[in-house]
């Protein structure tokens, strides 16, 4: 089975903080996400990843960051927080070809104050 | 603009009745579909996917429905059973181009 591990369950940052989020898996998958989670917004893409030190913005990467130096660690960097980044956030990964689902870990909830 | 829509936020349904879930796309070139199943405080699970050749996938309780001319998906779930409440996700993505289109959810209750 595909074990997707966020390092934090639960977080609670304040504002102007630098947050790192990170995200490890374990199947050797060449692609890694970044979502948020928002009432009534479903899941929101930020990053993606395809290689190592390859990167893509999704459709909402501002305010945030990412970095990927190895192929089973993807972060997730908010270089200064704010309370509009309170959410809830996943990190995925799924192979490179043909179709192929996503696998999530359970998420860090982030609380901004 | 979302690409990917589920326009009943909650569904509310009986033990042991059909479940039915319901998705809409924009996107024609979506050509992979897939739902997720979602409790709180975990991340989503891959429930079931169906590619753009067929109409139809089955895994047991679990039927995908691919209306293509409507744009339309629907995931089955009979019989429905407590332990399938859960808010469900359906997603949509273009053949390796890597980026996946969520829907907001619909929250199902499974009353006993």
């Amino acid at each position: 089975d595909v074990k997707v591990t966020q390092s934090s369950r639960y977080l609670v940052k304040r504002t102007g903080e630098k947050v790192f989020l990170e995200c490890v898996q374990d199947m050797d998958h060449e692609n890694m996400f970044w979502y948020r989670q928002d009432p009534g917004l479903g899941l929101r893409l930020i990053y993606f990843s395809y290689d190592v030190k390859m990167k893509e913005k999704g459709d909402i990467p501002e305010g945030y960051s990412v970095s990927r130096e190895k192929k089973e660690r993807f972060s997730l960097i908010l270089e200064s927080a704010s309370t509009n980044q309170t959410s809830m956030y996943l990190c995925a990964s799924s192979q490179h070809v043909g179709h192929s689902p996503l696998h999530f870990g359970n998420g860090t909830r982030l609380t901004v104050t | 603009d979302q690409q990917v829509k589920q326009n009943s936020p909650s569904l509310s349904v009986q033990e042991g009745r059909i479940s039915i879930l319901n998705c809409d796309y924009t996107n024609s070139m979506f050509d992979y579909f897939l739902w997720y199943k979602k409790y709180p405080a975990e991340g989503p699970t891959f429930l079931i996917s169906i590619s753009s050749i067929k109409d139809k996938n089955e895994d047991g309780r679990f039927t995908v429905f691919l209306n293509k001319s409507a744009k339309h998906l629907s995931l089955h779930i009979v019989p429905s059973q407590p332990g399938d409440s859960a808010v469900y996700f359906c997603a949509a993505a273009v053949y390796n181009f890597n980026k996946f289109y969520f829907g907001s959810g619909t929250k199902l209750n499974v009353k006993p």
